[in-house]
């Protein structure tokens, strides 16, 4: 079965632009998750999404924002970028979260220049 | 808040080796721990999930076990060889927050 497709595969913006990824689960799973990866922070949690409704945020400022449709597929919007939001962007999906364990898709290389 | 931890940082070890790697945890009332590899540049790969009420998991040559009492799971290689070369995260799932709390990562390089 197809895995968790993530689109585009690498991106570059300029500061101040705003960008938008999006995330195809695996067919079924009704849980999408957001991480973003640098090298320094390491992997860090951005936010959560269960049918439709948000059901966490990290620690990321209100320029990071998305949302999940009704097929379960998700997108995240960064407006204002920065310099520092160059990283990997990593989408995961599961049947329902916690007990089932999360499948990554390859991920969204971000560079802001 | 939880913290995860990995110890080493990074390793490197001659073909044929068996291998552990270690992940520790600060709150133990977590859902599971996962255990994930990534190659430079991808996404992760997941490779064993530890329900709270199992003690261990194996595939193949790996074998991940879970100790919530004292906060910690070490996922064991056996036989390792060239392709197992990657970075090891492991990432532990809590009671609330919907989140995965991962690790910095092992960085383990095997020689032939």
């Amino acid at each position: 079965k197809a895995g968790v497709t993530q689109t585009p595969r690498y991106l570059i913006k300029t500061r101040g632009q705003q960008v938008t990824l999006s995330c195809s689960p695996i067919s079924g799973h009704r849980s999408v998750s957001w991480y973003q990866q640098t090298p320094g922070q390491g992997l860090q949690f951005l936010f959560e999404y269960f049918s439709e409704t948000q059901r966490n945020k990290g620690n990321f400022p209100g320029r990071f924002s998305g949302r999940q449709f009704s097929n379960s597929r998700s997108e995240m919007n960064v407006s204002t970028l920065e310099l520092g939001d160059s990283a990997l962007y990593l989408c995961a999906s599961s049947l329902a979260g916690e007990n089932y364990g999360y499948t990554f898709g390859s991920g969204t290389r971000l560079t802001v220049v | 808040k939880q913290e995860v931890t990995q110890i080493p940082a990074a390793l490197s070890v001659p073909e044929g080796e068996n291998l552990v790697l270690n992940c520790s945890f600060t709150d133990s009332a977590i859902y599971n721990l996962q255990w994930f590899r990534q190659d430079p540049g991808k996404g992760l790969t997941s490779l064993l999930l530890i329900q709270s009420s199992q003690r261990e998991q194996t595939s193949g040559r790996l074998n991940a076990s879970l100790d919530k009492s004292s906060g910690r799971s070490t996922l064991y290689i056996a036989a390792s060889q060239p392709g197992d070369s990657a970075t090891y995260l492991c990432a532990a799932f809590s009671n609330s927050g919907y989140a995965l709390n991962f690790g910095k990562g092992t960085s383990l390089l095997v020689t032939p």
